[in-house]
C-alpha cells in the first residue's frame, strides 16, 4: 500500500502569515492526492483534489501543487478559522490511503 | 442536496459485532460510492473499504479483510458497514463518505458513528 508521510506535524503560525504542509508519497501517485481540513468534533472536508483543484467553496489562498511523490499545499494569508488539522490522501492504488495528518496552531 | 444520514452511536462488547448504517437522501443513492473511513481518538483517517451501489459490488482493505462486510439497500438508499471480533482498538468513530461532484475523491461525509468496544 502507498504510504503517505506528512510534515511537520505541527504548525504554529500567526493570522496573516502563509502556511506550507508537505505530503510525500512512498511511490508515485502521478497527481492523484487531495487534501482535507478537519476541525475538532466535524468530519474532514474535502479542499483540494488531484493536486490543485480547489473543491466548491474553498477559498483562493488555499493551493496545492506537486507531482509523482513530493506535494504541497500552500495556505496564504492565514486566518484565525485555518487551524484545524490537514490530512493529504491518494487515489493512485487501492487501497486509499491518507498520511497522519499536519496540525494548523493559530498563535 | 445530498446527505449522509449515520446511525447514532453504539457500545459493544469485545468480540461482538457492530453494523453502522448511512442513509443518502436527496439524491441519486446508486450513483455514488460509499466508502467508510474510520478514526481512532486522536489518530488519523483510515479507509476501510466502499461499495458500489449500482452493481452491489465491494472492495476492501486487507487490514479488514474478512472483519468487515459493506452493503447497501438501494431501495432505502441507505449504506452498511458491519465488523465483526471487535477488540479495544476498533473503537473509533466511523464515517461514510462518497464522491458526489468530484470523482474519486470524497467531497461528501456523514457526521460519523462513535462505536465504543468495551468490557
Amino acid at each position: 500500500e502507498i504510504v503517505l508521510t506528512q510534515s511537520p506535524a505541527t504548525l504554529s503560525l500567526s493570522p496573516g502569515e502563509r502556511a506550507t504542509l508537505s505530503c510525500r508519497a512512498s511511490q508515485s501517485i502521478i497527481s492523484y492526492l487531495a487534501w482535507y481540513q478537519q476541525k475538532p468534533g466535524q468530519a474532514p472536508r474535502l479542499l483540494l483534489y488531484d493536486t490543485s483543484n480547489r473543491a466548491t467553496g474553498i477559498p483562493a489562498r488555499f493551493s496545492g501543487s506537486g507531482s509523482g511523490t513530493d506535494f504541497t499545499l500552500t495556505i496564504t494569508s492565514l486566518e484565525p478559522e485555518d487551524a484545524a488539522v490537514y490530512y493529504c490522501q491518494q487515489r493512485a492504488n487501492w487501497p486509499r490511503t491518507f498520511g497522519q495528518g499536519t496540525k494548523l496552531e493559530m498563535k | 442536496q445530498v446527505q449522509l444520514v449515520q446511525s447514532g452511536a453504539e457500545v459493544k462488547k469485545p468480540g461482538s459485532s457492530v453494523k453502522v448504517s448511512c442513509k443518502a437522501s436527496g439524491g441519486t443513492f446508486s450513483s455514488y460510492t460509499i466508502s467508510w473511513v474510520r478514526q481512532a481518538p486522536g489518530q488519523g483517517l483510515e479507509w476501510m473499504g466502499r461499495i458500489i451501489p449500482i452493481l452491489g459490488i465491494a472492495n476492501y482493505a486487507q487490514k479488514f479483510q474478512g472483519r468487515v462486510t459493506i452493503t447497501a439497500d438501494k431501495s432505502t438508499s441507505t449504506a452498511y458497514m458491519e465488523l465483526s471480533s471487535l477488540r479495544s482498538e476498533d473503537t473509533a468513530v466511523y464515517y461514510c463518505a462518497s464522491s458526489v461532484t468530484v470523482n474519486w475523491y470524497f467531497d461528501l461525509w456523514g457526521r460519523g458513528t462513535l462505536v465504543t468496544v468495551s468490557s
